[in-house]
């Protein structure tokens, strides 16, 4: 299974700051088959980014995602009070589907 | 709007079976989707489980292989977990969630449930 590693583990950043979020695979990812997502404490987690830079449905335009093969990132050009959360980057390209380990992007 | 919602025990005994079900509007679960089982730990991150497709397609963590079992219930728009001889381990937050074929070109799990917790203890 490919595994995904993210970093940093935890980004500490001051509103309107810009936030670049990392994810790592062990194998290619094919097809650029990874996604994004954000979930705050008691919720669901929430699509931001599939295809590693096509912007889900009502996502705001701060948050980009680039990358191909292997090495990944989310970047959210300028953080809002409500990006505070963790996110997670997710392959979807092979099975087992799989998930990095998670990047809290807390308020510093 | 696309909705699902979990529902089930909280509380499962060890080396009996949990058993869930995911209950959708807004959509089929025939319109060619794959229906999705997530799980999380309290305080760590996210396990895919598996899914399945009306068409019969089911697909599985191999970690998780031999004590999954999914179901689907066309005339309730609903699908359904077994996870049987559960453990401690098993406790988590169970989320269902809709994961769009590859060649719609639109991603991956764009639709959750709000998950349930469900506990394994005596």
């Amino acid at each position: 299974e490919i595994v995904l590693t993210q970093s940093p583990g935890t980004l500490s950043l001051s509103p309107g700051e810009r936030a670049t979020l990392s994810c790592r695979a062990s194998q290619i990812v094919s097809s650029s088959y990874l996604a994004w997502y954000q979930q705050k404490p008691g919720q669901a987690p929430r699509l931001l980014i599939y295809g590693a830079s096509s912007r889900a449905t009502g996502i705001p335009d701060r948050f980009s995602g680039s990358g191909s093969g292997t090495d990944f990132t989310l970047t959210i050009s300028r953080l809002e009070p409500e990006d505070f959360a963790v996110y997670y980057c997710q392959q979807y390209g092979s099975s087992p589907q799989t998930f990095g380990q998670g990047t809290k992007v807390e308020i510093k | 709007q696309v909705q699902l919602q979990e529902s089930g025990p909280g509380l499962v005994k060890p080396s009996e079976t949990l058993s869930l079900t995911c209950a959708v509007s807004g959509d089929s679960i025939s319109s060619g989707y794959y229906w999705t089982w997530i799980r999380q730990p309290a305080g760590k991150g996210l396990e895919w489980i598996g899914s399945i497709h009306h068409r019969g397609n089911t697909y599985y963590n191999p970690s998780l292989r031999s004590r999954v079992t999914f179901s689907l219930d066309t005339s309730k728009n609903q699908f359904s977990l077994q996870l049987s001889s559960v453990t401690a381990a098993d406790t988590a937050v169970y989320y269902c969630a809709r994961d769009p074929p590859r060649h719609f070109g639109s991603g991956s799990l764009d639709y959750w449930g709000q998950g349930t917790l469900v506990t394994v203890s005596s």
